[in-house]
């Protein structure tokens, strides 16, 4: 069964840069996570989506930061512009309900010089 | 005071030896709870679900303790290959569905 699969993998870019990560989540995972990883932070929820809809942004750092997601299998971040701050690794997530169990991808692992 | 907290460690560990971590979490209301394992420079893998009393698969052991707030994870028999770092994972004080990760307990596991 496929898992969850984000691209890129890696992405380096100069800071000012437009930055999309992308998403599919497990088919037929109603919910899809957004975090964002950093050593001092630790793992920190961006947003979540419930059937495509935006339920909870709060955790979206600022107005530079937005989420999409147009059907059910697809999802995208975007950073613009982006910020040596912002370099994290940022990881994608899909449960089949919200009290089941999140499955992650393997990340993006977002460098912004 | 955050919503879940968790001992960084490092805990290190021979092989062969028991180690069991704890987690203090807010949200009393909380139904369900996660233990995730993640390798360095990997994603967090799902170890276990908590969602009673308890539950147990093979070597680990993870216990809920509602009256102090706090979930543990055992590993019996430690290997070698249970060197990660351990992520706790509760249900949110501000938000249906929210889930909060701990920032985990690093175990090393020695020869």
């Amino acid at each position: 069964d496929a898992g969850v699969i984000q691209s890129p993998r890696h992405e380096v870019t100069e800071m000012g840069q437009e930055v999309t990560l992308r998403c599919k989540p497990i088919s037929g995972h109603d919910y899809l996570f957004w975090y964002r990883q950093t050593m001092m932070r630790g793992l920190e929820l961006l947003i979540y989506f419930n059937n495509n809809v935006p339920i909870d942004d709060s955790g979206m750092p600022e107005d530079r930061f937005s989420a999409k997601m147009p059907n059910a299998s697809f999802s995208t971040l975007k950073i613009q512009p982006s910020e040596p701050r912002d370099s994290a690794v940022y990881f994608c997530a899909s449960s089949l309900s919200g009290y089941q169990p999140q499955h992650f991808g393997d990340g993006t692992r977002l460098s912004i010089l | 005071r955050k919503e879940v907290e968790q001992d960084p460690g490092p805990f290190n560990v021979p092989e062969g030896a028991t180690v069991a971590f704890n987690c203090t979490y807010s949200n009393s209301a909380s139904q369900s709870f996660f233990w995730y394992r993640q390798d360095c420079r990997k994603e967090p893998k799902l170890l276990m679900s908590v969602y009673s009393s308890g539950n147990e698969d093979g070597r680990f052991t993870a216990q809920l303790n509602r009256a102090s707030q706090y979930i543990s994870l055992l590993i019996r028999d430690s290997k070698l290959s249970d060197s990660a770092t351990y992520l706790c994972v509760s249900p949110s004080t501000s938000g249906t569905y929210k889930y909060i990760f701990g920032t985990g307990t690093r175990l090393k596991v020695l020869a």
